[in-house]
């Protein structure tokens, strides 16, 4: 069993669609990124956050620290968003910043 | 299971030293990155690697070079280090469009002092 589990694997959507993505872990962290990687393309961080609540144009995280749970939501979806989404789990200490990764929610979006 | 490695680990060196990060894979993926991560920041792309003989900047600018003159290994130099490089490196490695998760080393924290 992976330290980080996401859920769904796979998830197809019509554009215009709220997306929800899920990220569940066993460690103790520091830390939560979520990153997006296109196909081809290279990795971008999108979020990095150790409490509450973050937003980025049409992009939110949540992170429930004590439930050890993290979301990434994707408001009015577009085409542009199809990508796969990666959760990786920093810590537990602030020296010790090792990074363990979910395996990834490839995310298509329809026209 | 992936197969990337980053050596060393951990490296405290002293100013104007010459550096060299080390980034191997096994995978024969051809999309090899190099991360860089201050301490509570999010990952920031220095370099990126289409291939051999293949190797461009991204978005943060860094005052690193990589070379790529094998598929498996990626290394990244920094010439005379200074403490304003003390910060975390992240290798990744991809297949590409039809495979496109990435595997990532697990970093090299450099402390220059």
């Amino acid at each position: 069993k992976n330290e980080v589990e996401q859920s769904p694997q796979n998830l197809t959507a019509q554009e215009g669609e709220f997306i929800t993505i899920n990220c569940s872990y066993s460690v103790g962290i520091s830390a939560l990124h979520w990153l997006q990687q296109h196909p081809g393309g290279g990795i971008v961080s999108l979020f990095m956050l150790s409490s509450g609540k973050k937003k980025h144009g049409r992009l939110i995280a949540t992170i429930n620290i004590q439930e050890k749970h993290s979301s990434l939501h994707i408001t009015a979806s577009h085409p542009r968003d199809s990508a796969v989404y990666i959760c990786a789990a920093l810590g537990p200490n602030f020296g010790n910043e090792k990074l363990t990764f979910g395996t990834g929610t490839r995310l298509t979006i329809i026209p | 299971e992936a197969d990337i490695y980053q050596t060393p680990r951990y490296l405290v060196i002293g100013t104007g030293k010459k550096i060299t990060l080390e980034c191997s894979q096994t995978m024969g993926h051809d999309k090899m990155y190099w991360y860089q991560q201050d301490p509570g920041m999010e990952l920031h792309l220095i370099h990126y690697s289409y291939g051999v003989n293949s190797t461009e900047k991204g978005d943060l600018s860094s005052e690193s070079t990589v070379s790529r003159i094998r598929t498996e290994h990626f290394p990244l130099t920094l010439e005379s280090a200074r403490p304003s490089h003390t910060s975390q490196y992240l290798c990744a490695s991809s297949i590409g469009i039809r495979e496109p998760e990435a595997f990532f080393g697990q970093g090299t924290r450099l402390t220059v002092v």
